[in-house]
């Protein structure tokens, strides 16, 4: 079946600018995460969803970095006024009906921010 | 210091060759363990998880000890299509949030 796709796979920006990035994830899926992967990095933890509900936003650097999922499928990870150090990939994962259960990535936006 | 912690290589092994690495975590309340894969430029994919009492999954064992908060991946009789940074990844008790390493990158050499 699809797995969590990604959406757009790349991102230039402008440094101010606001970038809105998707993902949807695998059908059926409660649980979605979002994740910021430096270059040379493992990912690092930003936000969780289960269901429209987000549940835990303690990773999200700063205010600037909103997620929302409102209809507890597809998510969008929006950062405003961009900045240098915001470039980064950005990964989607998707668990099952439990927020235990293994999370399956998405192939990312590589986000670069000029 | 991090709270998973990696060896980050390069590990060059030949065709062939046995490799093994370690990854140190120091929450002892850690519950769940992983091995996740990741090639150039593409996303993680989950490699195996990881048991107390070790698991096995064809050329890939792994090993948990929970006495010294380390997990190991041994990767026998290496194939290039190895290749790849393998990521050690935690959960802490009763929490979803993945904790990553900052992975070990692999080169199997023909």
């Amino acid at each position: 079946g699809a797995g969590v796709s990604q959406s757009p796979r790349y991102k230039v920006a402008k440094r101010g600018q606001d970038v809105a990035l998707r993902c949807d994830p695998i059908s059926g899926h409660v649980s979605l995460f979002w994740y910021q992967q430096a270059l040379g990095q493992g990912p690092e933890f930003l936000t969780y969803f289960q269901n429209e509900a987000q549940l835990d936003k303690s990773g999200l650097p700063s205010d600037r970095f909103f997620a929302e999922r409102p209809e507890g499928s597809v998510s969008t990870l929006k950062i405003q006024r961009t900045q240098q150090e915001d470039s980064a990939v950005y990964l989607c994962a998707s668990s099952g009906k439990t927020s235990m259960e293994t999370q399956y990535f998405g192939p990312g936006t590589r986000l670069l921010v000029l | 210091r991090k709270e998973v912690e990696q060896d980050p290589g390069p590990f060059n092994v030949p065709e062939g060759a046995t490799v093994a690495f370690n990854c140190t975590y120091s929450n002892s309340a850690s519950q769940s363990f992983f091995w996740y894969r990741q090639d150039c430029r593409k996303e993680p994919k989950l490699l195996m998880s990881v048991y107390s009492s070790g698991n096995e999954d064809g050329r890939f064992t792994a090993q948990l000890n929970r006495a010294s908060q380390y997990i190991s991946l041994l990767i026998r009789d290496s194939k290039l299509s190895d290749s790849a940074t393998y990521l050690c990844v935690v959960t802490r008790s009763g929490t979803y949030k993945y904790i990553f390493g900052t992975g070990t990158r692999l080169k199997v050499l023909a």
